[in-house]
């Protein structure tokens, strides 16, 4: 099917790790997508990995792909209030389509 | 900033009416694609657009139709409204470079009474 699978919600203190789990469907995929979205804003793109990688890390944020389970996390070190919002995974289909996941809302507590 | 501007920011139309969003975005960017995005879900692929062409579709009526300029501008049309379509639609552009990274812009929130 079509379906990418997210949590819908993760609470974390500040300065912990915050981990977002996401679960894709198409092995052809070619890049696998991890954005930020903000209430009433569009999406900023946060990290990307290519589907023969197997972990890519940017600053803070730690990007892991299994791709026998299809499975794919972003983990966030150190999480800041700021840090807050809803977290989008998206895997690449054919001409730049993506299709994205349902979402995470993350709730870093102060 | 990603370059990518949206027109309106918000929207409110009545069932049947037809509406038009505007996407603009910078030099270089010759693939738009548009999303809608219900509350609480993920954006949703609309179509794509590559030189003023038609360059794929998701699964959504032909009441749902797209223009593309030379100017790197964009449309989004709808006609017959229906309440479902309340959503914010999102432009993204991309200029296909090396991990075809697409770049959003803000957002139109369209409300259907």
């Amino acid at each position: 099917g079509e379906d990418v699978e997210q949590s819908l919600f993760l609470s974390v203190r500040e300065g912990d790790s915050s981990v977002i789990n996401c679960t894709y469907t198409d092995s052809s995929s070619t890049y696998l997508y991890w954005y930020k979205q903000e209430p009433g804003a569009g999406l900023q793109l946060l990290t990307y990995i290519f589907s023969n990688m197997d972990m890519k890390q940017d600053q803070r944020l730690t990007v892991l792909l299994n791709k026998k389970d299809k499975h794919l996390s972003l983990r966030i070190a150190d999480t800041q209030t700021g840090d807050s919002a809803i977290y989008f995974c998206a895997e690449s289909r054919g001409f730049q389509k993506l299709v994205f996941g349902t979402g995470t809302r993350l709730l870093v507590s102060p | 900033e990603t370059g990518v501007t949206q027109s309106p920011t918000h929207l409110i139309k009545t069932r049947g009416q037809q509406v038009t969003l505007r996407c603009s975005s910078q030099s270089g960017h010759n693939t738009v694609s548009w999303y809608q995005q219900a509350l609480g879900q993920g954006p949703q692929f609309i179509f794509q657009y590559y030189r003023e062409e038609e360059n794929g579709r998701g699964n959504f009526p032909p009441r749902f139709s797209g223009l593309q300029f030379p100017n790197y501008s964009s449309e989004l049309n709808v006609n017959a409204l229906e309440l479902d379509d309340s959503a914010l639609y999102l432009c993204a552009a991309t200029s296909g470079g090396q991990y075809n990274e697409q770049f959003f812009g803000p957002g139109t929130r369209l409300t259907v009474l």
